[in-house]
Parts: C-alpha cells; sequence; structure tokens
C-alpha cells in the first residue's frame, strides 16, 4: 500500500529564512502534487510535478521530484509571512490514476 | 467559472442520525472525489466517481457511508447511522479527464457527531 510521508510536521521559521519541507513515498508513483491549505480553507494545487527530475518554481517556493529516491521537496526562500498555512503532497496510488495518498501535512508558521 | 461546492458547510448532529452532504463540481468535470479528514489523521480517500459510475470506493470505511452521483452532475456521500468517529472534514475535489494534472477541491463540509 502506498505510504506518504512527509517532514516535518510542524514548522516555525523567521522571515527571511530559507527551509525545506520533505516528502517521501513508499512505491513508484509517477506525478507528485503539492496543495496549500490556508486554515478553515480549501486545498489549493500549488505544483504538479510530472516527471522525474521535475522543477517548478512559483515566487518563493520551488518543488522538485526524485523519482528514483521517491523523494519530493518543497522549498522555502526567504520566507515570508502570507506563507503560513499547512502543506501537503499527495501521490497517486497507482500509474495513470487520480486516487491520491495525501502525507500528513506541514503546518508552516513564519515569524515577522 | 465557480469552484467545487460543498454543503453543508457545517454540521452538527447526534450519535445515530443521519447526514447527508452534497458536493456539486465544476461542470464539465467527469470525475469526482470524496475525502476525508479525521481530527488529527491525514486526508484520506473515500471513493472517485467517473460521471455517474464509481471508478474506485476502496476507500469508503464501511457500509453505513452510501456515496451517489445522480446523473453524473452533483454527489451526495450520506452517512446513516452516524458515529463519533465520523467526525472530520469532508472534502470533495473533481477533475475534468481521467488523466488530469489536478484536483480541484471543494471548501470542505465540517461534521460533528455527538
Amino acid at each position: 500500500e502506498l505510504k506518504v510521508e512527509q517532514n516535518p510536521l510542524f514548522l516555525s521559521m523567521q522571515e527571511g529564512k530559507n527551509y525545506t519541507i520533505y516528502c517521501n513515498y513508499s512505491t513508484t508513483s509517477d506525478r507528485l502534487y503539492w496543495y496549500r491549505q490556508d486554515p478553515g480553507k480549501s486545498l489549493e494545487s500549488l505544483f504538479v510535478l510530472l516527471s522525474n527530475g521535475a522543477v517548478k518554481q512559483e515566487g518563493r517556493l520551488m518543488a522538485s521530484l526524485d523519482t528514483k529516491a521517491r523523494l519530493s521537496t518543497l522549498h522555502i526562500t526567504a520566507a515570508v509571512h502570507d506563507l503560513s498555512a499547512t502543506y501537503f503532497c499527495a501521490a497517486p496510488v497507482k500509474y495513470n490514476n487520480n486516487d491520491m495518498r495525501f502525507g500528513a501535512g506541514t503546518r508552516l508558521t513564519v515569524k515577522p | 467559472e465557480a469552484g467545487v461546492t460543498q454543503f453543508p458547510s457545517h454540521s452538527v448532529i447526534e450519535k445515530g442520525q443521519t447526514v447527508t452532504l452534497r458536493c456539486d463540481p465544476i461542470s464539465g468535470h467527469d470525475n469526482l472525489y470524496w475525502y476525508r479528514r479525521v481530527m488529527g489523521k491525514e486526508i484520506k480517500f473515500l471513493l472517485h466517481f467517473v460521471k455517474e459510475s464509481k471508478q474506485d470506493e476502496s476507500g469508503m470505511p464501511n457500509n453505513r457511508f452510501l456515496a451517489e452521483r445522480t446523473g453524473g452532475t452533483y454527489s451526495t456521500l450520506k452517512v446513516q447511522p452516524a458515529e463519533l468517529e465520523d467526525s472530520g472534514v469532508y472534502f470533495c475535489a473533481s477533475s475534468p479527464s481521467f488523466f488530469q494534472e489536478t484536483q480541484y477541491f471543494g471548501p470542505g463540509t465540517r461534521l460533528l457527531v455527538l
């Protein structure tokens, strides 16, 4: 059974600092998704990584995928308070299938 | 374009009662998914519709849960009778095609069973 593990689960950082959130998954997967959730709100799609070595960047966030290591990272550069949220990674259970397993989420708090 | 909508946003019921959650996907999206997040746990897949057909319902916890998607449009998820452990946030998501890049999530229904 596919397992998706994120770490850390809680992250408190100062504004301006850099940090990386890690997402490991246990079986072969061709895709990896990152979502953001603000308190009481829905999940917002951030990145879709479709192949080994894929790297995508949006503002201060950059996501990468290493399918051989079964690892995706979400790197935060020069954090700002607006990035405070919970970040989830998710992977499809089967190839060519949209049923996804989610990580537990990383609750990020950026302090001024 | 309207996003995925869910109703109600919150529901508080007593153990043994019945609750029906509704999800309206983005218009034209054939794929509809239900997920739930129980307090302190990860988001878990419940089931997947393609149009009106259940593609995968392997995540449904037990036979107290019944999902339908009438005419391939909106979907309902009924819990009957509700138990305390059913409390959590129920999310619905939709996507246009079978191998689509992303799923679009609704705001969720927060269910509390007392």
